[in-house]
């Protein structure tokens, strides 16, 4: 079956580093989404990896490894707007997305 | 920046009845989507429409469940007779692309169902 797993909650101090790590399984793979959604609002958009590596958006940096299954999504700089859910996706062969449960950051002063 | 649009915010109905959720995509994207999110739970995949017919639909998408693009802007999902179970936010979503990879979808505030 398809499934995406990552952790349900997570806890990180303003100013500094967290890691959101998400493992995936479907059928076929189109590349790996990564979205931010604020309680209560729509997901948005913050990055897709479709090839093994990292890619770096400002303060927000997102790596894959195909051969493992494995995504990761890179906050610095943390800022209490950061305070959300992230939530990873994968794109099956059907170009459907494949979704997680969502991880919710929470940001400490 | 353009967005998506959807109404009501919030739908509050009584079980069976019928509803129509509203949305306006992004103007010049060609591929819509419905997501549903039952509060605290994942997002699930609906259904996918592109060129006034749907391309993909999940187990979700029973008999209970139709889309339709009325007009040039607007994409509905109507659910028939509605149960307790439907309650959730209902997620509008739209693409430039579609059967490719990098087919970043957009999506709308949502709209919040309540079924009584």
């Amino acid at each position: 079956g398809q499934n995406i797993d990552q952790p349900t909650e997570m806890t990180a101090t303003e100013g500094a580093i967290v890691q959101i790590n998400c493992t995936y399984q479907t059928s076929g793979f189109n590349g790996l989404f990564w979205y931010q959604q604020h309680a209560g609002e729509a997901p948005t958009f913050l990055s897709y990896n479709v090839l093994d590596g990292l890619e770096e958006k400002g303060r927000f940096s997102s790596f894959l490894s195909r051969s493992k299954g494995y995504s990761y999504l890179l906050l610095k700089e943390l800022q209490m707007k950061d305070s959300a859910s992230y939530l990873c996706a994968a794109m099956d062969s059907n170009y459907q997305l494949i979704w997680g449960a969502g991880t919710k950051l929470i940001i400490k002063p | 920046e353009p967005e998506v649009t959807q109404t009501p915010s919030h739908q509050v109905t009584q079980m069976g009845q019928e509803v129509i959720l509203r949305c306006v995509p992004i103007s010049n994207h060609l591929y819509f989507y419905w997501y549903r999110q039952i509060l605290g739970q994942k997002v699930e995949f609906l259904v996918s429409f592109y060129n006034n017919e749907i391309s993909e639909k999940s187990e979700i998408f029973d008999d209970q469940f139709s889309v339709e693009r009325p007009d040039g802007s607007n994409f509905t999902l109507k659910i028939r007779s509605t149960k307790l179970e439907d309650s959730a936010m209902y997620f509008c979503a739209s693409s430039e692309e579609g059967d490719i990879a990098k087919n970043i979808q957009y999506f709308g505030a949502g709209t919040r169902l309540s079924v009584l």
